[in-house]
């Protein structure tokens, strides 16, 4: 069956700027996770979602970023006011229930803030 | 919060020999979950291995196996009979049972030589 997909693969933004990428879960996965992966890192929990809500959204950096998912399927993370910072691969996961199965990855979205 | 710690930036084998990569993490949790993911060029993690903490037996998959040692915190890779399409970069994972999110390792970048 088909993967989680993210898009776009490759986003180019100017500093300032605002962004959001989207992730597709793999269908029937409730669970979704999103993640950074700054050069040379490993990633970075970001947020994670059961179902429409954040469930944990511990890990969010700071006010410019948020994430939705409205209809407890696709979800969109979503950066105000880009900074050169924000630059990683953001990598979204899915998985069938919240614990303790393991998470399906995407192939991320590469952000780079000019 | 969890660490997870892959002192091994680099690592290279030969086509068809044995390569061990190593990984220790510090918690102060009893049940918990290690995973190996495997990142080629395309970005996308893909999961090699799994291992409950409460199961004593090591994990294998086909020619990947795990060294457990609980009490030292380790974890480490063992790849048999290496293969060029397993050059990746490899990255340790910690998950709590009780959590969401997964603690990774800065990862160990392979190499195989033909």
């Amino acid at each position: 069956g088909a993967g989680v997909s993210q898009t776009p693969s490759n986003k180019v933004t100017e500093k300032g700027k605002y962004v959001e990428l989207r992730c597709d879960p793999i269908s029937g996965h409730t669970a979704l996770y999103w993640y950074r992966q700054s050069l040379g890192q490993g990633p970075e929990f970001l947020i994670y979602f059961q179902g429409t809500g954040a469930a944990d959204d511990s890990g969010l950096p700071n006010d410019r970023f948020f994430a939705v998912r409205p209809e407890g399927s696709v979800s969109t993370l979503k950066i105000q006011r880009t900074e050169r910072g924000d630059s990683a691969v953001y990598l979204c996961a899915s998985s069938r229930q919240a614990t303790p199965d393991t998470q399906y990855f995407g192939p991320g979205t590469r952000l780079t803030v000019l | 919060a969890q660490t997870v710690t892959q002192s091994q930036p680099e690592m290279s084998v030969q086509e068809a020999e044995t390569v061990t990569l190593s990984c220790t993490y510090d918690t102060s949790e009893s049940d918990y979950y290690l995973f190996w993911y495997k990142q080629p060029p395309s970005r996308q993690m893909i999961l090699v291995i799994r291992q409950e903490a409460y199961k004593q037996q090591n994990a294998t998959e086909n020619r990947f196996s795990v060294n457990f040692q609980k009490a030292a915190k380790s974890f480490s890779l063992k790849i048999s009979d290496s293969q060029l399409g397993d050059a990746a970069m490899y990255f340790c994972a910690y998950r709590s049972s009780s959590g969401n999110q997964f603690y990774f390792g800065t990862g160990t970048s392979l190499t195989v030589i033909p």
